[in-house]
């Protein structure tokens, strides 16, 4: 089957503590994307990238860090520097990045 | 800058009802319109899209079309089922960044 897969589902921490959330695609897109939605919000982009090797800032990158070492994936962490981690994080993916995005069942992350 | 607007929610229907969820956006040029739909603990689906004027995008009983005039692209659906019940989100993409422009949503509730 192809998509993007998120893991784990649900993630609690320690405060103070790095965390990395992963993504993976099987569909051979060049453009990944990382999200963050807070209850009753909309979306908001933390990183993307439109090919391996190469990310971007998105509108709230601080305390967030990014890889893109292969096409299929694009790990996200979750930095000690992050003042208010606890959310839903979506992990999206699509051919370009002029190309519809398709998105990852997301994981919850809380921070305790 | 770019921006969405939805309608208020919660919308709150009986089954077999007919739904209308307002979207109207400012951007610049001609953007691509995306309707997201995110069922409760869930990522975003991609339920239609439209790329140019006077479009209309259609999937599983549902529509929108775009209004380059009134800049709008509001869903409809004739006949709603209890399993519609979900968070409906319209979502531009910035003709300048191509990045896409979330609003809060518009939470759909609906009862037999």
């Amino acid at each position: 089957d192809g998509g993007i897969t998120q893991s784990p589902k649900y993630l609690f921490r320690k405060e103070g503590q790095n965390v990395t959330l992963s993504c993976e695609q099987n569909l051979n897109h060049d453009a990944m994307y990382w999200y963050r939605q807070d209850p009753g919000q909309g979306l908001r982009l933390i990183y993307y990238s439109q090919i391996v090797n190469d990310f971007q800032k998105g509108d709230i990158a601080e305390g967030y860090s990014v890889s893109r070492e292969k096409k299929e994936s694009f790990p996200l962490t979750v930095t000690s520097a992050q003042k208010n981690p606890t959310a839903f994080y979506l992990c999206a993916s699509s051919i370009d990045i002029t190309d519809t995005q398709y998105f990852g069942p997301g994981t919850r992350l809380t921070v305790l | 800058g770019d921006s969405v607007t939805q309608m208020e929610g919660p919308v709150t229907l009986s089954e077999e009802a007919f739904l209308t969820i307002n979207c109207t956006y400012t951007a610049t040029g001609y953007p691509s319109l995306f309707w997201y739909v995110q069922y409760p603990g869930e990522g975003l689906q991609l339920l239609l899209k439209a790329t140019k004027a006077d479009d209309k995008g259609s999937n599983k009983g549902f529509e929108a079309t775009y209004r380059k005039e009134t800049t709008s692209f509001h869903l409809e659906k004739g006949s709603v089922q209890v399993s519609d019940s979900a968070v409906y989100f319209c979502a531009p993409r910035s003709y300048n960044t191509d990045k896409l422009i979330f609003g809060t949503g518009t939470r759909l509730q609906v009862f037999p």
